[in-house]
C-alpha cells in the first residue's frame, strides 16, 4: 500500500451538491492528519486539521477513521470557488515529523 | 501577513548547468523545506532544513543539494541540471514541530516552474 493514497478524479459537480473524498494511509502509527486545497497554478494552502473526533468548518467536515486508516473530507453546498485539487496530507510519525502528500483530488463544479 | 517568496517564477537553463534556487521566509520560522511537484506524483520532498547550517535528506534528494546559512533564506542546488529536474519547485517553512501530536502549519512560496533543455 501506498503511504497515502487518493483517487485523482476530477469529481465534476453541480454548484449546491455534497461530494466526499476518501484518502488512505499505510502507517497506523501516524498520529497527524491534514487537508490542503491547491488551486490551479498555485501554491497548496491548509485546509483544515483531521481530528479523531470529527472536525468541522462551515461547509467542510473532515473525519478520522484509523481502525481503517482513511480519512475523509466531506464539503456540502459545494460553491464555484471550491474547484481546486485536495491534497491529503500525513505526519509521518518519526524523525522530524515530515509531511507526506497524496496526490489530490481534483474537484470540479460547474453552474 | 505570512510571506514564503521564491527568486524566479519561471526559469529555463540548459543540460549541465548549476542551478540555484532562492527561498526566502519573513516569518522568523525555522524549518524549511523543498519539494518537487510533477504530474501524477504529487509533491515530493527534496531537502529540509531544522535550523541555520543544518539539513536533512528527504525522498528524492540525488542530484540536489542545499545551503542554508540564514535563518530566512534556504536555497536548492542543481549541481549539473538534467532533463528529468524540469518540474515545478516549492519551498516551504513552518515552526517546528513539538511532541508526537503537535504539528504546525507549512507555508508555500508560490513556486518555480524550471525548463531544463
Amino acid at each position: 500500500r501506498k503511504e497515502v493514497e487518493q483517487d485523482p478524479g476530477p469529481f465534476n459537480v453541480p454548484e449546491g451538491a455534497t461530494v466526499a473524498f476518501n484518502c488512505t494511509y499505510s502507517n497506523s502509527a501516524s498520529q497527524s492528519f491534514f487537508w490542503y486545497r491547491q488551486d490551479c497554478r498555485k501554491e497548496p494552502k491548509l485546509l483544515m486539521s483531521v481530528y479523531s473526533s470529527g472536525n468541522e468548518d462551515g461547509r467542510f467536515t473532515a473525519q478520522l477513521n484509523r481502525a481503517s486508516q482513511y480519512i475523509s473530507l466531506l464539503i456540502r453546498d459545494s460553491k464555484l470557488s471550491d474547484s481546486a485539487t485536495y491534497l491529503c496530507v500525513v505526519v509521518r510519525p518519526s524523525g522530524y515529523s515530515t509531511l507526506t502528500f497524496g496526490k489530490g483530488t481534483m474537484l470540479l463544479v460547474s453552474p | 501577513d505570512v510571506k514564503v517568496t521564491q527568486s524566479s517564477r519561471y526559469l529555463v537553463k540548459r543540460t549541465g548547468e548549476k542551478v540555484f534556487l532562492e527561498c526566502v521566509q519573513d516569518m522568523d520560522h525555522e524549518n524549511m523545506f523543498w519539494y518537487r511537484q510533477d504530474p501524477g506524483l504529487g509533491l515530493r520532498l527534496i531537502y529540509f532544513s531544522y535550523d541555520v547550517k543544518m539539513k536533512e535528506k528527504g525522498d528524492i534528494p540525488e542530484g540536489y543539494s542545499v545551503s542554508r546559512e540564514k535563518k530566512e533564506r534556504f536555497s536548492l542546488i542543481l549541481e549539473s541540471a538534467s532533463t528529468n529536474q524540469t518540474s515545478m519547485y516549492l519551498c516551504a517553512s513552518s515552526f517546528p514541530t513539538s511532541g508526537t501530536s503537535s504539528y504546525n502549519e507549512q507555508f508555500f512560496g508560490p513556486g518555480t516552474r524550471l525548463t531544463v533543455l
